[in-house]
């Protein structure tokens, strides 16, 4: 079965830097997709990036980048030059391979990121 | 291009009362989602819609329901509700079935059980 796990349930980053957020997943389909969300205190889920297992490249997204590491099995989401809106919590998600092309994504247990000013 | 709109997003029922939700996807967009997030379970998939047909159903009771419209717009129902129902409901559609399709989410609706 498929899981994706996020391990900093918390994070700070200064205003202005840098920052890693953790995702390793599991799959045993060599076909798959990794989506990071994020979720400000509002509640809607944010698409922020997508890569897919066969892209050759990371993906990026504006300030958004994934540090895609096939053989670890991990999908960092780096966010440069933070700003204090950046503040949420953020999910890593794999859609679930299916027969019938039906859409499941299942999330990690997401990091809450504080940007201080 | 309008977002994913849900209705109502606040929503305050007692114990053993039913719920409908309702959710407008994107336009052009046929597959609905619907996902429950609460603070000890995290976010858990609980059916998808696609052309009116449920094709994905996640582990939850019979309790909950739902059903996608000719236009693609999605209820999800819960009946009998308990304590535990208590959460965000996250409504999100997208448009082709390829793996690459990105899922959009709508603000949710925040039921409170009492």
């Amino acid at each position: 079965a498929q899981k994706i796990t996020q391990t900093q349930p918390g994070m700070f980053v200064q205003e202005k830097e840098a920052v890693t957020l953790d995702c390793t997943y599991d799959t045993s389909d060599p076909s798959y997709g990794l989506f990071w969300y994020k979720q400000p205190s509002s509640g809607e889920m944010i698409f922020l990036i997508y890569q897919g297992s066969y892209d050759q490249q990371n993906a990026t997204e504006g300030r958004y980048s994934l540090n895609f590491q096939k053989a670890r099995k991990s999908a960092n989401l780096v966010i440069s030059a933070s700003q204090l809106g950046d503040s949420a919590m953020y999910f890593c998600a794999m859609r679930e391979p299916s027969m019938d092309s039906s859409y499941k994504l299942i999330f990690g247990s997401g990091t809450r990121l504080l940007v201080r000013p | 291009k309008a977002g994913v709109t849900q209705t109502p997003r606040y929503l305050i029922k007692t114990r053993g009362q039913q719920v409908t939700l309702s959710c407008s996807p994107i336009s052009g967009h046929r597959s609905v989602s619907w996902y429950q997030q609460t603070p000890g379970q995290g976010l858990q998939f609980l059916f998808e819609y696609f052309s009116e047909t449920q094709r994905n159903k996640g582990n939850f009771p019979g309790r909950f329901s739902g059903r996608q419209f000719s236009n693609s717009r999605s209820e999800m129902n819960v009946s009998t509700l308990e304590l535990g129902d208590s959460a965000l409901y996250l409504c999100a559609s997208s448009l082709w079935f390829q793996k690459q399709e990105t899922q959009y989410f709508g603000p949710g609706t925040r039921l409170l059980v009492l």
